[in-house]
């Protein structure tokens, strides 16, 4: 069972529409759970994080979290042509002993927002 | 704005050969990481670094793999003897904080690693 799994995609949406990004994670005991946007050839860039259940609005972005379904997603209105990149998910793995966290990276889902 | 700084930006090697990646992390982060990506495919933990020590590794940091802050501000992954499936994008990130599960971590531009 993978750690950290999101729908590879292309997901495609029109300019102006709302894109839809979901994860869903395995370890019950990951307590932050981010997204990281990563255009082609670059290297991931923080987009949001969330730590607690319920949505998160940055901007035009939404995180949402449901620990009990295990499941984080991220939800982006107005997507512009310049929002197609991979989004990645991430959960970080805590381990108080030695006070620091490791990250799962999902595969990323690829949106392709056309104009 | 601070940022995670990578060099070189690509590094071309001849397989068994060793080759050291560089990275200088944020200057009042305490945290250090190394990730792989291969093309195409996902972003892989390889090493988290906290005080002067490995604090943990995956089964992909084997021995060939090493890691040192040889100084107060260069953070060095070093490949003993490469081989052709060690060619990847190496990511540098680093955090200032991991109490409490907030820790957020910035990446580096990366470095290109390209094994012949």
């Amino acid at each position: 069972q993978k750690e950290v799994e999101q729908n590879s995609g292309p997901l495609s949406v029109p300019e102006g529409a709302i894109a839809s990004l979901n994860c869903t994670y395995s370890d019950r005991g990951s307590q932050s759970f981010f997204w990281y946007r990563q255009y082609s050839g670059k290297s991931p860039e923080l987009i949001m994080s969330i730590y607690s259940n319920g949505d998160k609005e940055d901007g035009r972005f939404t995180a949402q979290l449901n620990k009990a379904s295990q499941y984080v997603s991220l939800l982006i209105r107005d997507s512009q042509p310049s929002d197609s990149a991979t989004y990645l998910c991430a959960v970080n793995r805590q381990r108080i002993v030695y006070n620091f966290n490791k990250f799962y990276f999902g595969s990323g889902t690829k949106l392709n927002v056309k104009p | 704005e601070p940022e995670v700084t990578q060099t070189p930006s690509h590094q071309v090697t001849q397989m068994g050969q060793e080759v050291i990646l560089r990275c200088v992390p944020i200057s009042n982060h305490l945290y250090f990481y190394w990730y792989r990506q291969i093309l195409g495919q996902k972003v892989e933990f390889l090493v988290s670094f906290y005080n002067n020590e490995i604090s943990e590794k995956s089964e992909i940091f084997d021995d060939q793999f090493s890691v040192e802050r040889p100084d107060g501000s260069n953070f060095t992954l070093k490949i003993r003897s490469t081989k052709l499936e060690d060619s990847a994008m190496y990511f540098c990130a680093s955090s200032d904080l991991a109490v409490l599960a907030k820790n957020i971590q910035y990446f580096g531009a990366g470095t290109r690693l390209s094994v012949l």
